[in-house]
């Protein structure tokens, strides 16, 4: 069946290092894909999304690329501050049109000053 | 637009009580999510609903839950009889058909002492 899997955390890194969570995904079809990110104590919300191959998505300084050849969705950022601290999560919705995504389950990244 | 609404946001009970999780989604949403998420499981789709009619209820844990769409802006999470196992935090989702976006309550935290 339709999976993600991202790289496990937590990822902790200093202020103004770069980033990079690793994701990757099984599906069949042709899926969109996206990363949600929930700061501690909400829900979560989108962050970016690439709906068809070579697509990037970006977003608050934050960009990833749909790669089909290598079935990744990598989330990258040049320069983290500490308010970027919280779980990411990747996720993809088929493409079938039943509305439901698929989640990974979340990488926290946690970033010290 | 409020965003998705969720109540109560905090549930403290004991074993055995019945629990409500309450939703309200955001105004023209066609599509309903209920997850649960722990530490140990991450985040789970329990069931999802379109058009106020479950669609996919394959990740409802057992018979002590049910959910209901009576209409279009209310849906109702139970638990009977609660567990210490369901704590987790219980988030509702909606979105519109055609969009790819899923926009997700605050949450409610359960606690089953």
């Amino acid at each position: 069946g339709d999976s993600v899997t991202q790289m496990e955390g937590p990822v902790t890194l200093s202020e103004e290092a770069f980033l990079t969570i690793n994701c990757t995904y099984t599906a069949t079809g042709y899926p969109s894909l996206f990363w949600y990110v929930q700061y501690p104590g909400e829900g979560l919300q989108l962050l970016l999304k690439a709906t068809k191959a070579d697509d990037k998505g970006s977003n608050k300084g934050f960009e990833a690329t749909y790669r089909k050849e290598t079935t990744s969705f990598h989330l990258e950022k040049g320069s983290v501050q500490v308010s970027d601290s919280a779980v990411y999560f990747c996720a993809l919705r088929t493409s079938g049109n039943t509305g439901k995504l698929i989640f990974g389950q979340g990488t926290t990244l946690q970033v010290k000053p | 637009d409020a965003g998705v609404i969720q109540s109560p946001r905090h549930e403290v009970t004991e074993m055995g009580q019945e629990v409500t999780l309450r939703c309200k989604p955001i105004s023209g949403h066609d599509y309903l999510f209920w997850y649960r998420q722990t530490m140990m499981r991450g985040l789970e789709l329990l069931i999802y609903f379109n058009n106020n009619v479950p669609i996919d209820d394959s990740g409802m844990p057992e018979d002590r839950f049910s959910a209901k769409m009576p209409n279009a802006s209310f849906s109702t999470l139970k638990i009977q009889p609660s567990e210490p196992r369901d704590s987790a935090v219980y988030f509702c989702a909606s979105s519109i058909r055609d969009s790819n976006t899923q926009y997700f309550g605050p949450g409610t935290r359960l606690t089953v002492l």
